[in-house]
């Protein structure tokens, strides 16, 4: 399967604090990248995904890419509690179709 | 929209026996579905990939032998874990697309924990 790399944390925020989550992948063919959040014992959740160079943002969080860069990052501003999970980066590969996960980040938001 | 459920949510059986997970898309028609295996404390790993109508598409490594894949309409598919053993114990999760979304967006279901004993 395709690399992705992330940092497998955990990272700790205190509340109302921004939590910057990255990601780097291998696939230059990939083209669209997806953010997934999942909390301890359950399935992923769609967060957002991006496909042009540059920022994307949704309410509270911001997604960053860098095609030249092959790195992808997800920015949460204030970060609550209930943000605490693992997320995961989800570059398709190059047939538009599959994701090839990175191993996650734990975010732990303090209150 | 877009929910995806799975059935059975735990499933707990002997070493040796098949078991079938079901999985549905509620409210949409699912072009692609995929299922995925979790293993404690790691990533999703994509095992196969099951589009309607056509046989599925395993990931390197995965026994296609074992783990039997039917995508018979366009909103369940099912994988049969044939033979099960302990080291099969893992948390399986499918996804599936929306075929009405440009995007290639899973919709993930709740999962299904398996322990072989």
């Amino acid at each position: 399967q395709k690399e992705v790399e992330q940092n497998s944390g955990p990272l700790s925020v205190p509340e109302g604090a921004i939590a910057s989550l990255n990601c780097t992948y291998s696939d230059r063919g990939s083209q669209s990248f997806f953010w997934y959040r999942q909390y301890s014992g359950k399935s992923p959740e769609l967060i957002m995904f991006i496909y042009s160079n540059g920022d994307k943002e949704d309410g509270r969080f911001t997604a960053q890419l860098n095609k030249a860069s092959q790195y992808v990052s997800l920015l949460i501003r204030d970060s609550q509690p209930s943000d605490s999970a693992t997320y995961l980066c989800a570059p398709t590969g190059d047939n538009f179709n599959k994701f090839y996960f990175g191993s996650g980040t734990k975010l732990n938001v303090k209150p | 929209g877009a929910v995806v459920s799975q059935h059975p949510s735990w499933v707990i059986c002997k070493s040796g026996t098949s078991v079938k997970i079901e999985c549905r898309s509620l409210d949409f028609q699912a072009t692609t579905m995929f299922w995925y295996r979790q293993f404690p404390k790691q990533s999703l790993m994509l095992m196969a990939t099951s589009n309607e109508g056509s046989k599925a598409t395993y990931e390197q490594g995965v026994e296609k032998d074992k783990f039997l894949i039917n995508h018979a309409s366009l909103t369940l598919s099912t994988l049969t874990v044939t033979s099960a053993h302990p080291e099969d114990s893992s948390f399986y999760i499918c996804s599936a697309r929306d075929g009405r979304e440009a995007w290639e967006t899973q919709y993930f279901g709740p999962g299904t924990r398996l322990l072989v004993l």
